[in-house]
């Protein structure tokens, strides 16, 4: 089965630094999905890639997909107190798969 | 008005115990999901349920079982409850059907339900 890797699992950052959390997977993803949960929270949907070598952007966080489709990255400009939270990749490797998801990261940035 | 709805939020309960977690989305989604968060912060997907069709992780104990009485509706019944089953269970829904050529996941989640068993 698919295995998804995040790195790093924690983060610590200070307010207005920038910041990127990776996710790996063995195989080549039919699709990538960031999700963000915050502390004791559900799961908020972030960004959804599908094509190699896509970038999305929302606000101040943009997430890419590698050519291969096996990596992403998650970028976070000028990170503020409200980003701090658990960053989840999820992905599957066809249409009708249920989603795999990684580790998470944890996001704590500092005033 | 909240899109995936779940309670309890809190359950706290003893091993052998028989409890449920009920889930509701407004969305007017096709498919509904539960996951298991465990206490490293993985989430497990448990089952998938779209117009009365059942996909089951087979890693999932058959003490789990899914009904959903409506399209709106899955919930999750819990038999014989055990210490490693303590854990944040998740409810989602999403639009469209698993199998559908390209489909979309963006699954809506709800607040999750902490289940503590004692």
């Amino acid at each position: 089965s698919q295995e998804l890797e995040q790195s790093p699992q924690s983060l610590i950052v200070q307010e207005g630094k920038n910041l990127t959390i990776n996710c790996t997977s063995s195989k080549t993803l039919y699709g990538l999905y960031w999700y963000k949960q915050k502390y004791g929270e559900g799961l908020i949907f972030l960004m959804m890639l599908q094509k190699g070598g896509e970038e999305k952007s929302h606000e101040k966080i943009t997430a890419k997909l590698d050519e291969k489709k096996q990596q992403s990255s998650l970028h976070i400009t000028a990170s503020q107190p409200s980003h701090a939270g658990i960053y989840l990749c999820g992905a599957d490797e066809k249409a009708g798969n249920m989603l795999t998801f990684g580790g998470g990261t944890r996001l704590m940035v500092k005033p | 008005d909240t899109a995936v709805s779940q309670t309890p939020k809190y359950l706290v309960t003893q091993m052998g115990n028989d409890k449920s977690i009920k889930c509701e989305q407004n969305l007017g989604h096709d498919t509904m999901y539960w996951y298991k968060q465990d206490s490293k912060k993985f989430l497990k997907i448990m089952f998938s349920y779209n117009n009365k069709e059942l996909i089951i992780n087979e890693t999932v104990p058959n003490r789990f079982s899914p009904k959903s009485p409506d399209k709106a509706h899955l919930n999750l019944h819990i038999n014989s409850l055990e210490l490693g089953d303590s854990a944040v269970y998740f409810c989602a829904s999403s639009r469209k059907r698993p199998g559908l050529a390209g489909s979309s996941y963006e699954q809506y989640f709800g607040p999750g339900t902490r289940l503590t068993v004692t």
